[in-house]
């Protein structure tokens, strides 16, 4: 199965929204609503932030957002903080009953 | 609140078999945490999801490692396992187990994650 598609890094200034893309096919994110993402920091384990295209868990900052067009997923960022700087994965439900990884994408806070 | 802890050899020599462990602590595998499993990131690279195992027995695989892995649970429903045979260099990763939680499409809770090189 091939890995779905995140842009290498994406950069913002503090208070600004940003916006990664996670694209793949009929087979996962465009077949089914289950996208998720994921952040992690250096050295640490990653974290769910959503779930199910556009759900957070509880505990998880409104500034996180998801949404999905197609074959591509989206996860937006409100607000950039500091501490928002980390490596964010998405990942999906594929129709080999798989799940999926995207490649992930660095954010820089400027 | 769920816990999940990997233990492993850290060290594994080409062409063995590498086994790691994943202990739940706070809870179980049952009815309300069906689903589990493991992913791996090799340094400096991004997460690759190896397999998935739900608390009755069904086990799903990544088509690139199905000849190598096995995902297993203990009959305790506390912990469960990883095998994965013929290891070379490029399995050396940090091994992490989750909880995928009620449907098993995503990872609700991670562990801390295992170091495991692959080295003669």
């Amino acid at each position: 199965q091939s890995a779905l598609t995140q842009p290498a890094s994406v950069s913002g200034f503090p208070g600004q929204s940003i916006t990664i893309s996670c694209t793949g096919s009929s087979s996962d994110v465009g077949g089914y609503d289950y996208v998720s993402w994921n952040q992690q920091h250096p050295g640490k384990a990653p974290k769910l932030i959503i779930f199910d295209v556009n759900k957070r868990p509880s505990g998880v900052s409104d500034r996180f957002s998801g949404s999905k067009s197609g074959n591509t997923a989206s996860l937006t960022i409100s607000g950039l903080q500091t501490e928002d700087e980390a490596d964010y994965y998405c990942s999906s439900f594929t129709s080999s009953i798989t799940l999926v990884f995207g490649g992930g994408t660095k954010l820089t806070v400027l | 609140q769920l816990q999940l802890q990997e233990s492993g050899p850290g060290l594994v020599k080409p062409s063995e078999t590498l086994s790691l462990n994943c202990v739940v602590l706070g809870g179980s595998m049952s009815s309300t945490h069906p689903y589990w499993g493991w992913i791996r990131q090799p340094p400096g690279k991004g997460l690759e999801w190896i397999a998935t195992i739900s608390y009755v027995g069904h086990t799903y695989y990544n088509p690139s490692l199905r000849s190598r892995a096995t995902i297993s649970r203990d009959t305790s429903m506390s912990h469960f396992s990883l095998r994965l045979s013929s290891v070379t260099v490029a399995d050396t990763a940090v091994y992490y187990c989750a909880d995928l939680g009620i449907v098993g499409r995503d990872f609700q809770e991670w562990g801390q994650g295992t170091l495991v090189t692959v080295s003669s």
